[in-house]
């Protein structure tokens, strides 16, 4: 089955550094990407929207300066958090569904990552 | 009113139980609707999708979908210690590829040897 690969799974970073997440779909091509975040005991609330080759589209209330996203291949969507500070600790999935597919097949997520900002 | 109302439990049931997780909706133009199961610290995994209303079953797992009251449900039977998971609602306007999932809160279920 499609499989994507997120990485890094756990990151601890000092307040003011930038952090980047990288998505990848590793057996399939992806022109739509979408990036979550989530608290805990909180549903996953949508970010934005990653489009191979353009640029993001950014749900109302989510800073794009900050939440910084490439969608630089059909198979690979980074997600960087500039100048993280530690209201930005969460957790941050990435999803993905290979091109041309019904939505039987439903979209794959990434095993997620931690940000901690201390 | 939230577009899509969840019951974040938690739920706790002794194995073998039949288990029953809803979710209601507002949005009447949702037509695909999913369930997802996470496990802690884990992205979600699908377990189950439908498309407009009526009912799939998959092993243990059923889904319905009732359109007419904007309800969906999924059904566990005989639940194993194995189920203790999240499980999360989503639903989707359309089923193109590019189109974004509204999820639930989530209901954590914890199976009882």
């Amino acid at each position: 089955g499609a499989v994507v690969s997120q990485h890094p799974s756990r990151v601890i970073c000092k307040s003011g550094t930038s952090v980047k997440i990288e998505c990848r779909s590793l057996d399939f091509q992806a022109t739509t990407m979408f990036w979550y975040r989530q608290f805990p005991k909180k549903s996953l609330m949508l970010m934005a929207t990653s489009n191979e080759g353009s640029k993001a589209t950014y749900e109302q209330g989510v800073e794009k300066d900050k939440f910084l996203i490439n969608h630089a291949s059909l198979t690979l969507s980074t997600l960087t958090v500039t100048s993280a500070h530690p209201e930005d600790s969460s957790f941050y999935i990435c999803s993905a569904r290979e091109m041309g597919t019904g939505y039987n097949y439903g979209y794959t997520f990434g095993s997620g990552t931690r940000l901690t900002v201390v | 009113q939230k577009e899509v109302e969840q019951d974040p439990g938690p739920l706790s049931v002794p194995e073998g139980a039949i288990v029953s997780l809803n979710c209601t909706y507002s949005n009447s133009a949702f037509q695909y609707f999913m369930w997802y199961r996470q496990y802690s610290r884990k992205g979600p995994e699908l377990l189950m999708y439908t498309y407009s209303s009526g009912n799939k079953e998959d092993g243990r797992f059923t889904a319905q979908v009732d359109k007419s009251s904007k309800y969906i449900s999924l059904f566990i039977r005989d639940s194993q210690p194995s189920d203790s998971a999240t499980y999360l609602c989503a639903m989707s306007v359309s089923g193109g590829s590019n189109y974004k999932l509204t999820f639930g809160k989530g209901t954590l279920l914890t199976v009882n040897p």
